[in-house]
């Protein structure tokens, strides 16, 4: 499989890899995290959540990890298909209160056959 | 089910010129979003509305006003447009009073400022 390091901005891997995208996050306090999937000329779609009570979140293929002590989320896709190209943005809830995400600048997923 | 519906798709103006984004959502969310994306910057908010009769700044709100006209619709204006404006605009919803959930996204509007 593939890793990256933070904010890279593009990730290219060959289809049956398992991909890695990092995201750091800006505020301690952010207590929701999501990840984001955008293919292109259309709006974000959900991927995987995750609360800051928790470590780690699986789903079908993909997998959150959230490290508080570094503000680091990182998400894995097992298995990367070319259907899996695309935008990927981490976002947190930065309100205490709840009432929105701030998005991250979003990584390029590139799979090839 | 349509979900986020956005309009225009797609539109031309010049510096100075206003018009306003339409946005409208069918699945009874309280809170609603615009957002908008430019190269290298991700999503950026704009303004956002918690619930009905409320709305609140985001991240980038200057040059821009909302109404959030009933539950189902949630507006953009641009008063007098500039270049710095040209961008895709999105807007969102979703159920809780708040962020914390998944965001719903309309298809975006493409907006060019010459």
């Amino acid at each position: 499989g593939e890793s990256v390091g933070l904010h890279l901005p593009t990730l290219s891997v060959q289809e049956g890899d398992n991909s890695i995208i990092n995201c750091a996050y800006s505020n301690s306090a952010s207590d929701y995290f999501i990840w984001y999937k955008q293919e292109s000329g259309k709006g974000p779609q959900f991927i995987i959540d995750i609360r800051s009570n928790m470590d780690k979140r699986q789903g079908q293929r993909v997998t959150v990890l959230l490290n508080k002590t570094v503000k680091h989320l990182s998400l894995q896709i097992a298995a990367t298909q070319p259907g899996d190209s695309a935008v990927y943005f981490c976002a947190e809830n930065i309100d205490q209160a709840g009432t929105a995400l701030i998005f991250g600048k979003g990584t390029t997923l590139s799979v090839s056959s | 089910n349509a979900g986020v519906t956005q309009t225009p798709k797609f539109q031309v103006l010049k510096t100075g010129q206003s018009m306003t984004l339409q946005c409208a959502q069918d699945m009874n969310h309280n809170s609603m979003y615009w957002y908008r994306q430019d190269p290298g910057m991700g999503l950026r908010l704009i303004y956002y509305s918690a619930s009905e009769g409320t709305t609140d700044k985001g991240e980038v709100p200057n040059g821009y006003n909302v109404s959030r006209l009933n539950k189902r619709e949630f507006s953009l204006r641009l008063e007098s447009a500039a270049p710095s404006q040209t961008s895709v605009y999105f807007c969102a919803s979703s159920l809780p009073t708040g962020g914390d959930g998944e965001l719903f996204f309309g298809e975006g509007s493409r907006l060019t400022v010459l």
